[in-house]
């Protein structure tokens, strides 16, 4: 099962510019985590936020919650060409089970030299 | 930092045969694993949650009898995919919940199965 959508499904950017994606999530939740993927390789971890914070940075990324609009967005800032991947926002619901991730769609980023 | 390892990387097989993928955490333990599974270009979708001394759990519309899974200790589980057809192809994606920290899930590096 899919959480939400992220937008937009696509990017591609100068290198030095600003990318900025968007994650939409269902249900409610425990925290919301963003990973990186290179293609064709496994999940790297970028960040956590809680759902009772509304802003959280990690270098050169910043990323926001809105409970209220059950939206994330994550900044990356003065991007590299060795930014280019997939992007993923991935919810932890806050009720019973095993507290599995669930992935939102993905951005694919592209940044150009 | 923690580390998760998914053998093999990737794998070739013929229609009918089973394969067996296996995730194994190596510097802590894990009583829950997942197992996803990844199309080009789609996002991970869950297949099953791996629980060490019991049954998985399966998500709606996975076949649990095709893809068994077994978490026979703290820091192993394997996801057999039975009588693979070519429509199995896929990249197949395991994550592990640390025990000790209830939000850190690290992911294996992932399998490529083709199934000719």
């Amino acid at each position: 099962s899919q959480q939400g959508e992220e937008d937009p499904q696509a990017l591609s950017i100068q290198e030095g510019e600003n990318a900025t994606m968007n994650c939409s999530y269902k249900t409610s939740i425990n925290n919301l985590q963003w990973y990186r993927q290179n293609s064709g390789r496994g999940l790297v971890h970028l960040i956590l936020i809680r759902s009772n914070e509304r802003e959280k940075h990690s270098g050169r990324l910043r990323v926001t919650l809105d409970t209220s609009k059950k939206s994330s967005s994550l900044l990356i800032t003065a991007s590299r060409a060795a930014d280019t991947a997939s992007y993923f926002c991935a919810t932890r619901g806050d009720t019973g089970g095993y507290n599995k991730l669930i992935f939102g769609a993905g951005t694919r980023l592209a940044v150009h030299p | 930092g923690a580390v998760v390892s998914q053998h093999p990387s990737w794998v070739i097989c013929k229609s009918g045969t089973s394969v067996k993928i296996e995730c194994r955490s190596l510097d802590f333990q894990a009583t829950t694993m997942f197992w996803y599974r990844q199309f080009p270009k789609q996002s991970l979708m869950l297949m099953a949650t791996s629980n060490e001394g019991s049954k998985a759990t399966y998500e709606q519309g996975v076949e649990k009898d095709k893809f068994l899974i077994n978490h026979a200790s703290l820091t192993l589980s394997t996801l057999t995919v039975t009588s693979a057809h070519p429509e199995d192809s896929s990249f197949y994606i395991c994550s592990a919940r640390d025990d000790r920290d209830g939000e850190g899930y690290t992911f294996g590096s992932g399998t490529r199965l083709t199934v000719v």
